[in-house]
């Protein structure tokens, strides 16, 4: 199956400072990718499309200049949660849509926000 | 609201018998299902899915099962194994709107 990394795969960041998730298909090029976020024991929600070299589409109640997305290449997506907090503690996982219509997940990144 | 429902949030099944892991949705414009396997800090990867044209599809051990009248699916593992283990998430969509709609996952658990 086609490979999607996400870097870091753990990160612990203080209350107020920013964290970058970096999201990369490795075998295919992607114009989609996805953002999710899962808190535990529930399910994956999603957060924003992100779609090459435009803007990304944000999912109701999702604040779109705290969690900042761009999508430069066809192969990275990133995501910045900006001005951290506690509450911000959450799994963050990225998908890239492949021409075939299927999404391959990441595996995933820890927040912790102390 | 919940389009996609996982009622049972754990299962428990001993190796080598039938696991049925169920899924209900409300969208009636979801034409498209998918279940994912999921480990823990893992992302979830794709097992099998199913077009609403179809009401079965089969792929080894794993097969789904599709009702649309009942908006319902499965998933049927046969028989089940140790490494099956993990939680199990069905994911709906509108193909061509290409966001997928996760239910809350269910924990199953294979006993020797």
């Amino acid at each position: 199956g086609a490979v999607v990394s996400q870097h870091p795969s753990w990160v612990i960041c203080k209350s107020g400072t920013s964290v970058k998730i970096e999201c990369r298909s490795l075998d295919f090029q992607a114009t989609t990718m996805f953002w999710y976020r899962q808190f535990p024991k529930q399910s994956l929600m999603l957060m924003a499309t992100s779609n090459e070299g435009s803007k990304a589409t944000y999912e109701q109640g999702v604040e779109k200049d705290k969690f900042l997305i761009n999508h430069a290449s066809l192969t990275l997506s990133t995501l910045t949660v900006t001005s951290a907090h506690p509450e911000d503690s959450s799994f963050y996982i990225c998908s890239a849509l492949r021409a075939t219509g299927e999404q391959y997940f990441g595996p995933g990144t820890r927040l912790t926000v102390t | 609201d919940q389009q996609v429902k996982q009622n049972s949030p754990s299962l428990s099944v001993q190796e080598g018998r039938i696991s049925i892991l169920n899924c209900d949705y409300t969208n009636s414009m979801f034409d498209y299902f998918l279940w994912y396997k999921k480990y823990p800090a893992e992302g979830p990867t794709f097992l099998i899915s199913i077009s609403s044209i179809k009401d079965k599809n089969e792929d080894g051990r794993f097969t789904v099962f599709l009702n649309k009248s009942a908006k319902h699916l499965s998933l049927h593992i046969v028989p089940s194994q140790p490494g099956d283990s993990a939680v199990y998430f069905c994911a709906a969509s509108v193909r061509g709107a290409q966001k997928l709609v996760f239910g809350q996952g269910t924990r199953l658990t294979i006993n020797p």
